[in-house]
């Protein structure tokens, strides 16, 4: 079943924020291979975070991602006005399967 | 640098199959897993399922009964076929590579999605 996330988070420049995952034993709690997407409006999705806690080139070291128990979590920090967006994580659930999470509304304030 | 094109019928009628085609440009499709996602207009993401050149598939169990995936090398894409569709399988459908490695269950790249609506 798919990945447990907020609907929706919010904060101002220049702060942090976090945004959860929460999964199960079978697959967050057991694999560390959660990726991470930002999607702005009627744009495909950009991988931000992959292996759990890994940035692609090109992607800001603002971008974090971290693991405890069942929950990915990524933090994005020094909150810029363009990373108003959805983000959605991705966890391997094995036997050759993925599953993502709802999605949460990451404000800007 | 890689691109990846989904085309196909923007409205296909409630019972009927819906045919996709992602045209890879900018790297041999030999050397990758492809996938097929959806997004729901205002819903989250839903992984359809991988291919890999060989032919080799895995797909969503949710969706398994009624998905085919399949890859034209020579052509350098893949396709989507979902059989039986209803006004759910409405979607912006999206086609994604994912890299071929121990643990590369992600998607670094996408094509720009295109919505198909299920509707008599």
């Amino acid at each position: 079943s798919a990945l447990t996330q907020p609907a929706s988070v919010s904060g101002s420049p220049g702060q942090s924020i976090t945004i959860s995952c929460t999964g199960a034993s079978s697959d967050v709690g057991t694999y560390n291979l959660v990726s991470w997407y930002q999607q702005h409006p009627g744009k495909a999705p950009k991988v931000m975070i992959y292996e759990g806690s890994k940035r692609p080139s090109g992607v800001s070291n603002r971008f974090s991602g971290s693991k405890s128990g069942n929950t990915a979590s990524l933090t994005i920090s020094g909150l810029q006005a363009e990373d108003e967006a959805d983000y959605y994580c991705c966890s391997y659930a094995g036997s050759n399967i993925v599953v993502f999470g709802g999605g949460t509304k990451l404000t800007v304030l | 640098q890689v691109q990846l094109q989904e085309s196909g019928p923007g409205l296909v009628k409630p019972s009927e199959t819906l045919s996709l085609t992602c045209t890879v440009s900018g790297d041999s499709i030999s050397n990758y897993f492809w996938s097929w996602i959806r997004q729901p207009p205002g819903k989250g993401l839903e992984w359809i399922g991988f291919i890999y050149y060989s032919g080799s598939t895995d797909y969503n169990p949710s969706l398994k009964s009624r998905v085919t995936i399949s890859v034209d090398t020579s052509n350098n894409q893949f396709s989507l076929k979902l059989s039986s569709v209803t006004a759910a399988d409405t979607a912006v459908y999206y086609c994604a590579r994912r890299p071929v490695y121990g643990g590369s269950y992600f998607f670094d790249y996408w094509g720009q999605g295109t919505l198909v609506t299920v509707s008599s």
